[in-house]
C-alpha cells in the first residue's frame, strides 16, 4: 500500500528555471513531511521539512508547500543549478517524534544545462 | 552522507548464504533505522533499534531476517539463506533520540546482490 506517491518518475529543466516536484499522500494521519535528495551510489542526504502546522517553508533555494485538505505537497527549487540533477524523494511520518517515514518512489531530476 | 557508515558497500552472495549488514550509527546517535530500496521503489522501513534494544521490527520479515544493536559496536543486520528476492539496498539511518523536527541521516548503502 503505497501511502505516499510520486507521480512523475522524471522531471527535466534547463538550468537558471524553476524545478517543481509533486507529491501526494493518502494516509490523513501524516503530519510531518521531509524531501530527500540522492546522488547514485550514495544514501539520502536530507533536504528540507515541513510540519502540518505550516503551509511552507524556505531554505534558500529550495521551498516546500503543503496542502493539507488536498493532502498534497510541493518542493520548488529556484533557480536549478547542474547539481541539483539527482533523484528526489518525499517522505512522511504520522508523528513528528514517529520513526516510520514513509517514502514515495521518487523523481529523478535531470538539470540541461 | 559523511557520518553514518555502512559496510560493506557491495555485497554479493549465493542463495542460501548468510549476508551481514553492519552500520556505525552518526557520532551522539543513539538511535539506528533500516531500511531496504528495491529497484524503481522507495525506501521500506525495515527496524528500529536503539542501544541494546529492538523498539519497531515490523517492517522486516518474520523469517531469515534479524538485527541487533548491540552495546559496543555497529548495528548488524543479518539475513540467512538469502534469496533472489532479498537483492537491494539497505539504507542504515541515524538519529540522535526521537524529538520532533529531527531528520534522520542516512548511510551510502549497502548493495546486496544474490547470485
Amino acid at each position: 500500500d503505497q501511502q505516499v506517491k510520486q507521480n512523475s518518475p522524471s522531471l527535466s529543466v534547463q538550468e537558471g528555471r524553476i524545478s517543481i516536484l509533486n507529491c501526494d499522500y493518502t494516509n490523513s494521519m501524516f503530519d510531518y513531511f521531509l524531501w530527500y535528495k540522492k546522488y547514485p551510489a550514495e544514501g539520502p542526504t536530507f533536504l528540507i521539512s515541513i510540519s502540518s502546522i505550516k503551509d511552507k517553508n524556505e531554505d534558500g533555494r529550495f521551498t516546500v508547500f503543503l496542502n493539507k485538505s488536498a493532502k498534497h505537497l510541493s518542493l520548488h527549487i529556484v533557480p536549478s543549478q547542474p547539481g541539483d540533477s539527482a533523484v528526489y524523494f518525499c517522505a512522511a511520518s504520522a508523528d513528528s517524534n514517529d520513526y516510520k517515514l514513509s517514502f514515495g518512489a521518487g523523481t529523478t531530476v535531470t538539470v540541461r544545462a | 552522507n559523511a557520518g553514518v557508515m555502512q559496510n560493506p558497500r557491495h555485497l554479493v552472495r549465493r542463495r542460501g548464504q548468510e549476508a551481514r549488514l553492519r552500520c556505525s550509527p552518526m557520532k551522539g546517535h543513539s538511535h539506528v533505522y533500516w531500511y531496504r530500496q528495491l529497484p524503481e521503489e522507495g525506501l521500506k522501513f525495515m527496524v528500529y533499534l536503539q542501544k541494546e534494544n529492538i523498539i519497531d521490527e515490523s517492517g522486516m520479515p518474520k523469517e531469515r531476517f534479524s538485527a541487533e544493536f548491540p552495546k559496543e559496536g555497529p548495528s548488524i543486520l543479518r539475513i540467512q539463506q538469502v534469496v533472489r528476492g532479498d537483492s537491494a539496498a539497505y539504507f542504515c539511518a541515524s538519529s540522535p533520540r526521537q524529538v520532533v523536527n529531527q531528520p534522520q541521516h542516512f548511510g551510502d548503502g549497502t548493495r546486496l546482490s544474490i547470485l
